[in-house]
């Protein structure tokens, strides 16, 4: 079945450097992947996707990469800032039913001054 | 992208009870969905919610526990029947935006108590 992971330690990095979040998945080729933000008591925000034949985009200080060959996905923020820490869900359409999304587990990162 | 208003945002309710949440989209959508978030956990997808048809549910969740209601383009409901405490979660709706590839648009949540 369709697995989606993501790094479930809590990612801690110091302001003004750039978080790297991994975003794997497996038993699936999927047309697009994306990425949301979501603030503790509140629900995920559209960041960014990314589609098979892409293998970078980019908005701001976002960046994501696409590699379909790893089933990886790579979301960075550079200089980042505390106001940046949050939990980042990366989501894959269903197989099959691609209006349907499936979540990953989430990585929370914590920026520090 | 669309806005959806969901309520309540938060509520504590006996168990043995049930619980109707709402979404109002303020633009017309085909399909809508449910979303659990179960406490330190990701979401997992309830069920799609079509106007004019019943509500497709996903493995594990059935219509007698979540009845879903969809009267038309913009309004859906969906209940958390005979609750108990193992239903305390963060119940979310959601829409997509052109077909997914502007990202899915989430209403801010209702936290449920079960207690």
């Amino acid at each position: 079945s369709q697995k989606i992971e993501q790094n479930s330690e809590a990612l801690n990095i110091q302001e003004g450097k750039t978080a790297t979040l991994t975003c794997n998945y497996t038993n699936y080729s999927p047309a697009y992947l994306q990425w949301y933000r979501q603030d503790p008591g509140r629900g995920p925000v559209f960041l960014l996707l990314i589609r098979e034949n892409e293998k970078e985009k980019r908005k701001e200080r976002l960046k994501v990469t696409f590699d379909t060959t790893l089933k990886q996905s790579l979301f960075h923020i550079t200089a980042s800032q505390p106001a940046d820490s949050a939990t980042y869900l990366c989501a894959l359409p269903h197989t099959g039913t691609a209006s349907k999304l499936t979540f990953g587990t989430g990585t929370r990162l914590q920026v520090t001054l | 992208s669309a806005v959806i208003s969901q309520k309540p945002s938060r509520d504590i309710c006996q168990r043995g009870t049930s619980l109707t949440i709402q979404c109002q989209v303020d633009s017309q959508v085909t399909m809508m969905f449910w979303y659990r978030q179960q406490p330190g956990q990701s979401l997992t997808l309830i069920a799609t919610a079509n106007q004019g048809s019943e509500a497709t549910y996903e493995s594990g969740f059935v219509i007698d526990k979540f009845p879903i209601s969809r009267p038309n383009l913009t309004f859906s409901t969906l209940t958390v029947s005979n609750m108990s405490p193992e239903d305390s979660s963060i119940y979310l709706c959601s829409v997509e935006s052109n077909y997914g590839y502007y990202g899915y648009t989430f209403g801010s949540g209702t936290r449920l108590t079960v207690v």
